[in-house]
């Protein structure tokens, strides 16, 4: 099936530790995003991917660090996870023109940091 | 700055009893508005994209409007597998790479 698919759907892992998540689209999209949702509901970017190339880099710690391999990867690797860190972290892509389709989201990897 | 304000955060209707979601917003130049439902556990689901004032658009009981200032998702008739979270959100002409999301609006449908 086309789509985004996100691993893992679960993560959790005690403080300190050093994660990754994996994303892969096969849309054909040249573009992709990581988006994290708090615990209010609230999606706010984070990185943005276009053809490898980082074009968006909102204010986050630089213990994340976003890699694209290929324009149908990103992946995201969380550097001495905290707390905070806890929420859902949505993959998404889309045509580098997206005011016509919108973003394609995964299905979210629910990150718990104990 | 962008932002946009989703209103009301919760909204529990009666099966058929029609109604309208709001979403207000303030962006430097909208390029496009768009409305995506999420379901608890996924992640969202596009639906529209409308780009100027006085637009409309239609996809089954669901009918999405813009102004200069504000979006309304009306909802006609819902049935329960209507109920989701809907969320709105805007691009901005400055900022083409990225689109600004609001808190959503979770809506719950009774049988």
């Amino acid at each position: 099936d086309t789509a985004v698919s996100q691993t893992p759907k679960y993560l959790v892992t005690q403080m300190g530790n050093d994660k990754s998540i994996k994303c892969e689209q096969n849309l054909g999209h040249d573009t992709m995003y990581w988006y994290k949702q708090d615990s209010k509901k609230f999606l706010k970017i984070m990185f943005s991917y276009n053809n490898k190339e980082l074009i968006i880099n909102e204010t986050v710690p630089n213990r994340f660090s976003p890699k694209s391999p290929d324009k149908a990867h990103l992946n995201l690797h969380i550097n001495s996870l905290e707390l905070g860190d806890s929420a859902v972290y949505f993959c998404a892509s889309s045509q580098e023109t997206i005011a016509n389709y919108g973003y394609t989201f995964g299905s979210g990897t629910r990150l718990t940091v104990v | 700055e962008d932002q946009v304000t989703q209103s009301p955060e919760a909204l529990r209707l009666q099966e058929g009893e029609s109604s309208s979601l709001n979403c207000s917003y303030t962006v430097s130049g909208l390029r496009g508005l768009f409305w995506y439902r999420q379901d608890p556990g996924k992640g969202p689901e596009f639906l529209f994209t409308l780009y100027s004032a006085g637009e409309e658009k239609e996809k089954e009981r669901l009918k999405a409007t813009l102004t200069k200032k504000e979006s309304f998702l009306h909802i006609t008739a819902p049935k329960p597998e209507d109920s989701a979270t809907y969320l709105c959100a805007v691009q901005a002409r400055s900022s083409a790479s990225k689109i600004i999301f609001g808190s959503g609006t979770r809506l719950s449908i009774r049988p």
